[in-house]
């Protein structure tokens, strides 16, 4: 199985902040990695497929970028509503793997 | 607008059996492949199974597989999972999930708790 890593685990930030999470896949993946958001007690929901791709109706300030093994999820300007657990996913092979995911909270 | 709805879950005591159930709309569900996908208490997501349109094509992950069957009937545009021999680590929130040409899953459901405890 592939092994999916984010870095960090959880990190401090102000609205306004530009924040930056990354996921490493344990072998290339080219570009089959999505990035899903998901706030206490709601299911998750996707933001960013294809590793750059905006899924429709989510806001301009999520952008993801990369390939083979290492991508990023960058948030340009947080927002209150982003307050949550981002995870990464890849599609690549079966069975798809999640990162451990990456909790974002208000400094 | 899409919806998926799961129901079933419950409390179950160890070696119990349970059959989840999620109810779509909103969509072609005979167009798409369907997902398994639970979260333990305070733990990242694990992908569980998923179904190919036609039940042709079924996938387990390696903790559950033997135990679990996932199924669909697409007449009620409906998805199933039927849950055997029930352990302490199957205690988690299942999710049912559309799947999108196998690179994305862009729709969940709400959940449903499955609670293994004797």
């Amino acid at each position: 199985d592939i092994q999916m890593t984010q870095s960090p685990s959880s990190l401090s930030a102000s609205i306004g902040d530009r924040v930056t999470i990354t996921c490493r896949a344990s072998q290339s993946i080219a570009s089959y990695l999505n990035w899903y958001q998901q706030k206490p007690g709601k299911a998750p929901q996707l933001l960013i497929y294809a590793t750059s791709s905006l899924q429709s109706g989510v806001p301009s300030r999520f952008s993801g970028s990369g390939s083979g093994t290492d991508f990023t999820l960058t948030i340009s300007s947080l927002q209150p509503e982003d307050f949550a657990t981002y995870y990464c996913q890849q599609t690549y092979s079966t069975p798809q793997t999640f990162g451990q995911g990456t909790k974002v909270e208000i400094k | 607008q899409v919806q998926l709805v799961e129901s079933g879950g419950g409390l179950v005591k160890p070696g119990g059996s349970l059959r989840l159930s999620c109810a779509t709309s909103g969509f072609t569900f005979s167009d798409y492949y369907m997902n398994w996908i639970r979260q333990a208490p305070g733990k990242g997501l694990e992908w569980v199974s998923y179904i190919s349109t036609s039940s042709s094509h079924t996938n387990y992950a390696d903790s559950v597989k033997g135990r679990f069957t996932i199924s669909r009937d697409n007449a009620k545009n409906s998805l199933y999972l039927q849950m055997n021999s029930l352990r302490a680590e199957d205690t988690a929130i299942y999710y049912c999930a559309r799947d999108y040409s196998g690179d994305k899953t862009d729709y969940w459901g709400q959940g449903t708790l499955v609670t293994v405890s004797s």
